[in-house]
């Protein structure tokens, strides 16, 4: 079982649609989560981090249950600059600052 | 964020010879830095991590002959893919922070075609 998993997707939702993602992750003793953002070969770019209070920036939201081991991204009013591959991404706490990469959702937004 | 560059970003070579890649933290000093490959529609891997000064740690299943990671500056860590095979053909991706423990800022990564 991978460590880090996420719906792969596509998703294809039209502008302004509301559109959820979700990510669960398989060691218990992961500290601390964030969403990545990954264009077409490009670098990944952090997006937000993930609290388990939820926590908002704009139009998206993130949200963490550790009991459930399960992350969600929330993006709201969808614009087109926001096709992108979304990384769901763990810290192991085992070993800090190692970055474990779910394989990525893939969103399409078109007009 | 900071800046990381990554040189060079694309590169194509016949199987057989040695590539080195170069990741620089440009605006601040990088005690750590991180190399991952990212296969076609895949995640990024992580494949080692590298601390100034010292020896890389590699993580399992990666060769640490086949992939020689020198971190000998705050500012610089190379990846060297010796005798390159077409399986190794990949995207590349270095990060860099402060310390393991600090948000890595991740480089624009190389891409590898070995023919």
């Amino acid at each position: 079982r991978k460590e880090v998993e996420q719906d792969p997707g596509p998703f294809n939702v039209p502008e302004g649609a509301t559109v959820a993602f979700n990510c669960t992750y398989s060691n218990s003793a992961s500290q601390s989560f964030f969403w990545y953002r990954q264009d077409c070969r490009k670098e990944p770019k952090l997006l937000m981090s993930v609290y388990s209070s939820g926590n908002e920036d704009g139009r998206f939201t993130a949200q963490l249950n550790r009991a459930s081991q399960y992350i969600s991204l929330l993006i709201r009013d969808s614009k087109l600059s926001d096709s992108a591959t979304y990384l769901c991404v763990a810290i192991s706490g085992t070993s800090y600052g190692k970055l474990t990469f779910g394989q990525g959702t893939i969103l399409t937004v078109h007009p | 964020g900071a800046v990381v560059s990554q040189h060079p970003s694309r590169v194509i070579c016949k199987s057989g010879t040695s590539v080195k890649i170069e990741c620089r933290s440009l605006d601040f000093q990088a005690t750590t830095m991180f190399w991952y490959r990212q296969f076609p529609k895949q995640s990024l891997m992580l494949m080692a991590t590298s601390n100034e000064g010292s020896k890389a740690t590699y993580e399992q299943g990666v060769e640490k002959d086949k992939f020689l990671i020198n971190h000998a500056s705050l500012t610089l860590s190379t990846l060297t893919v010796t005798s390159a095979h077409p399986e190794d053909s990949s995207f590349y991706i270095c990060s860099a922070s402060a310390s393991s423990y600090n948000e890595q800022f991740f480089g624009p990564g190389t891409r590898l075609t070995v023919l």
